[in-house]
């Protein structure tokens, strides 16, 4: 199994709502990441865990919460979004020591309204 | 600061030829080198790869070129299809980190 599964696949929500993406692997990887891309952008870094602990946090403002409840599972919370949060919010996976390849899911494409 | 740069945003090559897509990055501690695919509103799917103790890597119609002292790395896509049409990501490993380019746009002509 060399798949990172995200859901959902799409998410529409308002300024004032909370929600959560999510993400799943099963390849015994260690270190998991979330990246925000825009159009025309490369990925832009916002979180690593390492071994379940937050070992990188690119400066995100606090309204993006990430929690990694066990090794294989990954979440973002969201909060009190801007219309300039809208973007593809991609997780990714590799092994936790000098990692060679990075496994990304398909993306959760956020709107917010 | 751009570790890693792609300098051509958008390519496009007839069907059957082939495609260069060329890379430079500033750190000569990055220990190996990727190139990603991505189409629209999907994640980036690896492609090749290449290790820093290497000068080439091929995989299929795909090959990965790496010159250590230019810091340059290239990937040549032979023949080239038009479901090769998408955005090119160059990146780079250097310790826990991945470094990503600005990317490539590629259309394949039919």
């Amino acid at each position: 199994d060399t798949e990172v599964t995200q859901t959902p696949k799409h998410l529409v929500m308002g300024m004032t709502n909370k929600k959560s993406l999510k993400c799943e692997q099963h390849m015994g990887h260690r270190a998991m990441y979330w990246y925000k891309q825009k159009a025309k952008k490369p990925p832009e870094l916002m979180f690593v865990y390492s071994y379940e602990k937050l070992s990188i946090n690119e400066s995100v403002p606090s309204r993006f919460s990430p929690e990694c409840p066990n090794s294989s599972l990954l979440n973002l919370h969201l909060h009190a979004l801007q219309p300039e949060d809208s973007a593809l919010y991609l997780c990714a996976s590799s092994q936790a020591s000098a990692p060679t390849k990075l496994f990304f899911g398909s993306g959760t494409q956020l709107s917010v309204l | 600061d751009q570790q890693v740069k792609q300098n051509s945003p958008s390519l496009s090559v007839q069907e059957g030829r082939i495609s260069i897509l060329n890379c430079d990055y500033t750190n000569s501690m990055f220990d190996y080198f990727l190139w990603y695919k991505k189409y629209p509103a999907e994640g980036p799917t690896f492609l090749i790869s290449i290790s820093s103790i290497k000068d080439k890597n091929e995989d299929g119609r795909f090959t990965v070129f790496l010159n250590k002292s230019a810091k340059h790395l290239s990937l040549h896509i032979v023949p080239s299809q038009p479901g090769d049409s998408a955005v090119y990501f160059c990146a780079a490993s250097g310790g826990n980190q991945f470094y990503f380019g600005t990317g490539t746009s590629l259309t394949v002509i039919p």
